[in-house]
């Protein structure tokens, strides 16, 4: 099946520097890709959709230039939390589907951001 | 605007049993597709199983089966003879087909433990 990874799993980042999350997929080519925030025992919250070669679009409340993305090319999109606090903890989740159909979501394994 | 509604935050079974898990959504589109996400404790988002709302038989994977009654627009997910590894949050999801939004709406997810 289609496999999508994230890097890095894990990161710790002091408040106010920026960190950046890849998200590739690997064995197939994602015209779109999503990226989400999970809070704890909680959904999926939509912040962006990104394709490839055009600027994303972000959901409502999502700050663009706090959290940047750029979808370089057909395998890999990046976000970039800039000036990061410790409100932006949180779990960051990629995925990508095939425009095509059927629309599943391919869903990358995540990354836990901790700002101190 | 699409809606998907889990109506069960939390549910349990012991393990060999069946457990159901509720969804209804709400759409104004005639072509869609649904599936069920399951999130184990790693945190790695999986597909379940997915259903094309043109096909009327109910989608089938192993274990897991789903009962889609169009018109009522509910999407239930079964899972037979329930084993340890499937204690995780379980989230529906709906995505227009072709000439839709193909942006997927998540449910609010079901936590499922099973016991042993």
């Amino acid at each position: 099946g289609a496999v999508v990874s994230q890097h890095p799993s894990r990161v710790i980042c002091k408040s106010g520097t920026s960190v950046k999350i890849e998200c590739r997929s690997l064995d197939f080519q994602a015209t779109t890709m999503f990226w989400y925030r999970q809070f704890p025992k909680q959904s999926l919250m939509l912040m962006a959709t990104s394709n490839e070669g055009s600027k994303a679009t972000y959901e409502q409340g999502v700050e663009k230039d706090k959290f940047l993305i750029n979808h370089a090319s057909l395998t890999l999109s990046t976000l970039t939390v800039t000036s990061a606090h410790p409100e932006d903890s949180s779990f960051y989740i990629c995925s990508a589907s095939l425009v095509l159909g059927p629309y599943e979501q391919y869903f990358g394994p995540g990354t836990r951001l901790t700002v101190t | 605007a699409q809606t998907v509604t889990q109506s069960q935050p939390e549910m349990s079974v012991q393990e060999a049993e069946t457990v159901t898990l509720s969804c209804t959504y709400d759409t104004s589109e005639n072509n869609y597709y649904l599936f069920w996400y399951k999130q184990p404790p790693s945190r790695q988002m999986i597909l379940v199983i997915r259903q094309e709302a043109y096909k009327q038989q109910n989608a089938t994977e192993n274990r897991f089966s789903v009962n889609f009654q169009k018109a009522a627009k509910s999407f239930s997910l079964k899972i037979s003879d329930s084993q340890l590894g499937d204690t995780a949050m379980y989230f529906c999801a709906f995505n227009a087909g072709s000439g839709g939004s193909y942006i997927p709406t998540f449910g609010r997810g079901t936590s499922l433990i099973v016991h042993p």
